[in-house]
């Protein structure tokens, strides 16, 4: 069974540019979430999906940062504009349904000149 | 302070040794409980569930102290594959699974 994918693996940007990232989670798998892992520390939730609507954004920094999901399958997430302090890896997870098991990609690593 | 609390390490210990991490959570209404493994610079993976009754996975085992708010997770026969980051997480939603991470306590094997 395929994992989580994610594009790119790698991504070097300039503050203020902006930058997307692409998820497509295990297939079937209702709940999609992103987090950011800064270095040394562990992940935080910015943002789950169930289906194509949202459950909790509440951590994810709203005047830079926005995610959707349309078609209730992959993701985005676009940071613009991007600050020194996002760099960081972006790591997308997928689960069946709310309460399932959390399976995660190998994430984008983001670093901000 | 912390929602999970960790002590970082690392903790560097020779293969065959016992090796024990404890992981302290705030919330004392938090749900469930899970230790995650990452290796270096890859991605977290689930390595068990924590009950209260305690669990084990071979040479896992992972204990809950609801009344300290605290998680244990031991490992036996340390393996040089066990080098690695383990991550406590907690659940502090019974709506659905809203992970918290602990910032993870790294583990150096050597021979």
């Amino acid at each position: 069974e395929a994992g989580v994918a994610q594009s790119p693996r790698y991504k070097i940007i300039e503050k203020r540019q902006s930058v997307a990232f692409w998820c497509n989670p295990i297939s079937g798998h209702a709940t999609l979430y992103w987090y950011q892992q800064i270095l040394g520390q562990g992940p935080k939730l910015l943002i789950q999906f169930q289906n194509n609507g949202v459950v909790d954004d509440s951590q994810l920094p709203k005047d830079r940062f926005s995610a959707e999901r349309l078609k209730g399958v992959d993701s985005t997430l676009k940071i613009q504009p991007a600050k020194l302090e996002d760099s960081a890896v972006y790591l997308c997870a997928s689960s069946l349904g709310l309460g399932g098991t959390q399976y995660f990609g190998p994430g984008t690593r983001l670093l901000v000149l | 302070r912390k929602e999970v609390e960790q002590d970082p390490g690392p903790f560097n210990v020779p293969e065959g040794a016992t090796v024990a991490f404890n992981c302290t959570y705030s919330n004392s209404a938090s749900q469930s409980f899970f230790w995650y493994r990452q290796d270096c610079r890859k991605e977290p993976k689930l390595l068990m569930s924590v009950y209260s009754s305690g669990n084990e996975d071979g040479r896992f085992t992972a204990q809950l102290n609801r009344a300290s708010q605290y998680i244990s997770l031991l490992i036996r026969d340390s393996k040089l594959s066990d080098s690695a980051t383990y991550l406590c997480v907690v659940n502090p939603d019974t709506g659905f699974q809203k992970l918290v991470f602990g910032t993870g306590t790294r583990l150096l094997v050597s021979p």
